[in-house]
């Protein structure tokens, strides 16, 4: 059973550039959660999607970022006109259950966005 | 959900037990305290978790202690590979509740 695949694993994008970052949960999971992590600090909650749904998404800035989770193929979050400060490493979770249940998350290993 | 207080960073010699604190005074009757680890930079990892009895797992043993304020993860044998970062995160089991992950501990197992 493969993990929560993400790519890329790392992106170099220019200011005013568009970022695309890919998750594929684990098999069976349909509950997707990203998080940003900012070097040397601990990991942010983003959004939390299931299929075709935006569930939370109080973590996401308001403009440029934006997330979806299709009825087939990948979660994608996508920052539009990037800045210097959106270089992070982006994290990608799934889980079989929803947030009513106890069940832990199941982490990707990260895309690595870096912003020239 | 409640917050966790943990120290910032710990050393712990290799062979040792590595016993990791985290307080949450705030807890409330419903939230589990729930424990990943982040090492180096890659993709956090689950550990354990628990609502008030002690849990234990191939990785680690989960102390909560008897009016929930705070718990210890215990490694009972530290090796170099558990040098992580490591989260202690307290969440409820209601819909709309998150995890969320503050700055952990930072732990160094030393040979």
């Amino acid at each position: 059973n493969a993990g929560v695949m993400q790519n890329p694993r790392h992106l170099v994008r220019r200011r005013g550039q568009e970022a695309r970052l890919r998750c594929s949960p684990m098999k069976g999971h349909s509950h997707v959660y990203w998080y940003r992590q900012l070097p040397e600090e601990g990991l942010k909650f983003m959004v939390y999607l299931q299929k075709e749904n935006i569930i939370d998404e109080s973590g996401m800035p308001k403009e440029r970022f934006s997330a979806e989770f299709p009825k087939e193929g990948p979660s994608i979050l996508r920052i539009q006109q990037v800045v210097r400060g959106d270089s992070a490493a982006y994290f990608c979770a799934s889980s079989p259950v929803g947030q009513g249940g106890t069940g832990e998350l199941f982490f990707g290993e990260g895309s690595r966005l870096t912003v020239l | 959900d409640a917050k966790t207080t943990q120290p910032p960073s710990m050393d712990c010699a290799e062979g040792r037990a590595a016993n990791l604190p985290c307080n949450h005074s705030t807890i409330s009757g419903n939230e589990y305290v729930y424990w990943y680890r982040q090492i180096h930079s890659q993709g956090p990892q689950y550990i354990i978790h628990g609502l008030k009895n002690n849990e234990t797992n191939e990785m680690a043993s989960l102390i909560i202690t008897e009016d929930r304020k705070s718990s210890t993860l215990i490694l009972p044998h530290a090796t170099l590979r558990d040098t992580a970062v490591y989260y202690c995160i307290v969440r409820g089991s209601n819909t709309g509740n998150q995890f969320y992950f503050g700055t952990g501990t930072s732990l160094t197992v030393i040979p």
